[in-house]
């Protein structure tokens, strides 16, 4: 079955400093990828997605995220935290649900983002 | 700003009882699917519904049950309300383009 591991639980870092929040993917195919950021109580917001073409993928509020397929991984950056950044990110792989493709998503469990002053 | 409305906000309810949430979807959006996002971890997949109909289903029992609209709104039902219940509820529409915008959520809180 089609996963996604966040191994990161909690990271902290200071405001201007750069940023990588790791995905580990497992999958049978080549996966369309995601990335959402949560704000305490809010819904989920899309920041980008990979689903083929070049592995490096450019989003929303500057972040990007390397599609890597030798380490099955799709890694978050930013070259430069704001305190905006501060909330939960969740990276997301899709899969199929009663026959209709990508229409299930399946969460990692989640980073919190700390962003000190 | 996703397009995708979610009512009510917040809600508190005790155990045993039936509960509705609602969604409003993009136009467009012929997809909804509804997560269940218990505190401190990552969205689990309830259910989709594409052209009213279920055509996709998680490890949910039977009490949770859906309706989609011709208008892109969506209900989620649940029936017999358990502790366990208690969580965010999300739910999403998806574009052609196969991306999935979120709700705001509904709070729901079973005493």
């Amino acid at each position: 079955a089609q996963s996604v591991t966040q191994p990161d639980i909690h990271i902290t870092v200071s405001e201007g400093a750069s940023l990588e929040l790791r995905c580990n993917y497992s999958y049978g195919a080549t996966p369309y990828l995601f990335w959402y950021v949560q704000s305490p109580g809010q819904g989920l917001q899309l920041l980008l997605k990979y689903f083929s073409g070049d592995t490096l993928v450019q989003g929303i509020k500057g972040f990007e995220a390397e599609f890597k397929r030798s380490q099955s991984s799709f890694n978050l950056r930013k070259p430069s935290v704001h305190w905006s950044d501060a909330a939960e990110y969740f990276c997301a792989v899709p899969g199929n649900a009663g026959g209709t493709s990508y229409g299930k998503l399946t969460f990692g469990q989640g980073t919190i983002l700390t962003v000190h002053p | 700003e996703t397009g995708v409305t979610q009512s009510p906000t917040h809600l508190i309810k005790t155990r045993g009882q039936q509960v509705t949430l609602r969604c409003s979807s993009q136009s467009g959006h012929n997809t909804v699917s509804w997560y269940q996002q218990a505190l401190g971890q990552g969205p689990q997949f309830i259910f989709q519904y594409y052209r009213e109909e279920e055509n996709g289903r998680g490890n949910f029992p039977p009490r949770f049950s859906g309706l989609q609209f011709p208008n892109y709104s969506s209900e989620l039902n649940v029936n017999a309300l358990e502790l366990d219940d208690s969580a965010l509820y999300l739910c999403a529409s998806r574009s052609p383009l196969d991306e999935q915008f979120f709700g705001p959520g509904t709070r729901l809180t079973v005493l």
